[in-house]
């Protein structure tokens, strides 16, 4: 069965800071990642996915993730962050055949500060 | 703005009582993916329905149940409530059940058993 581990349950950072959220996953087979935002009264949004190809993944609103089998990580990064990135971000993973079931890490808050 | 809809948005009853949620995804998808989020269980995949069809079940209760009509709207129906059925209930929804199809959430349905 797969599992995502995101350490960090909250993060606090001022703004114009950079930022990173860590997620680490555990998988058998091989698995798609995922990173989604939720604000406050809101449901989910995808930030970014990795499927294939290229490790460094690009998403909106300025994320970046980069992909590391070695390591089993999918870290999640912003080189200054906005106080609007106040928010809960929840790390997902999913096995790359059958249905998709989506698997969520407990999610970490990032707190943005002025 | 996703394009999922749920109703209600809130819902407040009392244990032992059954409730309906109603989901509505976006115009052109297939597939409506149940979620529970509390906060001892985290976000939890419940049920997927693929056009009119169940397609996966994850850990969704034996008092829990959920059908996608022929217009595709989805219900779950929660029976014989408790107390920890108390969560947010999220409703998804993607264009077909590939792998690789990105999932669309709705603003979740907040659901408080007294």
């Amino acid at each position: 069965a797969q599992s995502v581990t995101q350490l960090d349950s909250q993060v606090p950072v001022f703004e114009e800071a950079p930022v990173e959220l860590r997620c680490n996953y555990s998988s058998s087979v091989s698995v798609y990642l995922f990173w989604y935002v939720q604000y406050p009264n809101q449901g989910l949004q995808l930030l970014l996915k990795y499927l294939s190809g290229s490790t460094l993944v690009k998403g909106i609103n300025g994320f970046e993730a980069e992909f590391n089998k070695s390591q089993t990580s999918f870290h999640l990064r912003k080189p200054s962050v906005h106080i609007s990135d106040t928010a809960e971000y929840f790390c997902a993973v999913r096995i790359n055949t059958g249905f998709q079931k989506l698997v969520f890490g407990t999610g970490t808050r990032l707190l943005v500060s002025p | 703005d996703s394009g999922v809809t749920q109703t209600p948005k809130h819902l407040i009853t009392a244990t032992g009582q059954r409730v309906t949620l109603r989901c509505s995804p976006r115009s052109g998808d297939l597939s409506v993916y149940w979620y529970q989020q509390s906060l001892d269980q985290g976000l939890q995949f419940l049920i997927q329905y693929y056009n009119g069809e169940e397609r996966a079940k994850g850990n969704i209760l034996e008092r829990f149940s959920a059908q996608q009509f022929p217009d595709l709207h989805s219900e779950l129906n929660l029976s014989s409530l408790e107390l920890g059925d108390s969560a947010l209930y999220f409703c998804a929804s993607s264009v077909e059940a590939g792998v690789s199809d990105e999932q669309f959430f709705g603003p979740g349905t907040r659901l408080t058993v007294l």
